[in-house]
């Protein structure tokens, strides 16, 4: 139980476009997610947090109209980078929580690559 | 505010020898408190979590106890198998606006030698 998924696992685009990565709870409902971004060799870094139906609330530093998050149903949320830079490839995971629990679980992780 | 301490990697190990990393950490509360294991390119999983003082978590050969006496949450494992390696992150949940978030730790590389 508890498996999150993420789509794609990775994914390579040009400069200047936006690229969406999808997280999915498959059985279980998550009324949290959160978005991570992890660089070489680094511990993860928390980019937003986002409870179902409202709004995501961003970590300081990170800019909420370059990377847009949707958080539209208990089991989907989504993580829009828009026009991308080089300086945007990195390792982007999610992980999905559950009601009132401290437990977070975490997707494979999807990693983007501008050129 | 919270923090976790994780030793510095990479510790390199022989297949079958004892491991200890050690884990500290700071909080004001009673926080629970987790090993995640992320093993090459791929996401993290959840090894062990403790919520309580005394509390000793385990899975897969690993443990570790909550100690809040020393504020300690030290991984061990008695016999390590190449398969092991991997970058093993502590870290702990604090109660920030509503939701439980994850204080992490720098992450730990492990590398076992056959």
């Amino acid at each position: 139980g508890a498996v999150v998924s993420q789509h794609p696992s990775w994914v390579i685009c040009k400069s200047g476009t936006s690229v969406k990565i999808e997280c999915r709870s498959l059985d279980f409902q998550a009324t949290t997610m959160f978005w991570y971004r992890q660089f070489p060799k680094q511990s993860l870094m928390l980019m937003a947090t986002s409870n179902e139906g409202s709004k995501a609330t961003y970590e300081q530093g990170v800019e909420k109209d370059k990377f847009l998050i949707n958080h539209a149903s208990l089991t989907l949320s989504t993580l829009t980078v828009t026009s991308a830079h080089p300086e945007d490839s990195s390792f982007y995971i999610c992980s999905a929580q559950t009601g009132r629990t401290d437990t977070q679980y975490f997707g494979p992780g999807t990693r983007l690559t501008v050129l | 505010g919270d923090s976790v301490t994780q030793m510095e990697g990479p510790v390199t190990l022989s297949e079958e020898a004892f491991l200890t990393i050690n884990c500290t950490y700071t909080a004001t509360g009673y926080p629970s408190l987790f090993w995640y294991v992320q093993y090459p390119g791929e996401g993290l999983q959840l090894l062990l979590k403790a919520t309580k003082a005394d509390d000793k978590g385990s899975n897969k050969g690993f443990e570790a106890t909550y100690r809040k006496e020393t504020t300690s949450f030290h991984l061990e494992k008695g016999s390590v198998q190449v398969s092991d390696s991997a970058v093993y992150f502590c870290a702990l949940s604090d109660l920030m606006d509503s939701n439980y978030q994850l204080i992490w730790g720098a992450g730990t590389k492990l590398i076992i030698k056959p």
